[in-house]
């Protein structure tokens, strides 16, 4: 079955630093890749989709790389803030299969 | 935009008695409704998919008689937990997705907090 790996549970990073955060999976690629923002005691909110056949996706300070050769997505935040601190989760989706299977997430806390 | 709702946010029940948690798409038509669980520190687990107008997809594992998910119009979706037990405590999410096609995100309401005396 499909495995997904958040890189570490914890990350610590300085503000105004880069966060990079990692999400590797096994067996075949999805469709799509989503990443998603969760507070404690909150549902996630949606940050950034890409599909199989895109390399990249930015938002604002937030992007997104999609490799499917490494079977690894990597989600950047430049410049850093403190009010970026969150959990942050992965979640894959199939073609013909409506559900998103998620990470275990990491815990992301910007120092200031 | 994309706004979804879940009442409540917290209970509180006795063990043996039923709970109902309702969820919302306050602006859209939501096709289909996701209910997933998350237990302490651990990822978003999905327990069912439901799509308007008929029975639920649940996930293996899972018991449709223990959680009865009904589906009744575009923009309300509603989770019974019924005989509940201590094991049920848990924090209950649900999504909702404009489309059957994956090019729609899901959107997330912002939890129920279940806990089982």
């Amino acid at each position: 079955s499909q495995k997904i790996e958040q890189n570490s549970e914890a990350l610590n990073i300085q503000e105004g630093k880069t966060a990079t955060l990692t999400c590797n999976y096994t067996n075949y690629s999805p469709a799509y890749l989503q990443w998603y923002r969760q507070d404690p005691g909150r549902g996630p909110v949606f940050l950034l989709l890409i599909r199989e056949n895109e390399k990249e996706k930015r938002k604002e300070r937030l992007k997104v790389t999609f490799d499917t050769t490494l079977k690894q997505s990597l989600f950047h935040i430049t410049a850093s803030q403190p009010a970026d601190s969150a959990t942050y989760l992965c979640a894959l989706a199939y073609f013909g299969n409506e559900k998103l299977t998620f990470g275990t997430g990491t815990r992301l806390t910007i120092i200031p | 935009g994309a706004v979804v709702s879940q009442h409540p946010s917290w209970v509180i029940c006795k063990s043996g008695t039923s709970v109902k948690i309702e969820c919302r798409s306050l602006d859209f038509q939501a096709t289909t409704m996701f209910w997933y669980r998350q237990f302490p520190k651990q990822s978003l687990m999905l327990m069912a998919t439901s799509n308007e107008g008929s029975k639920a997809t649940y996930e293996q594992g899972v018991e449709k008689d223990k959680f009865l998910i009904n589906h009744a119009s575009l923009t309300l979706s509603t989770l019974t937990v019924t005989s509940a037990h201590p094991e049920d405590s848990s924090f209950y999410i649900c999504s909702a997705s404009p489309g059957t096609s994956l090019s729609y995100e899901q959107y997330f309401g912002p939890g129920t907090r279940l806990t089982v005396t």
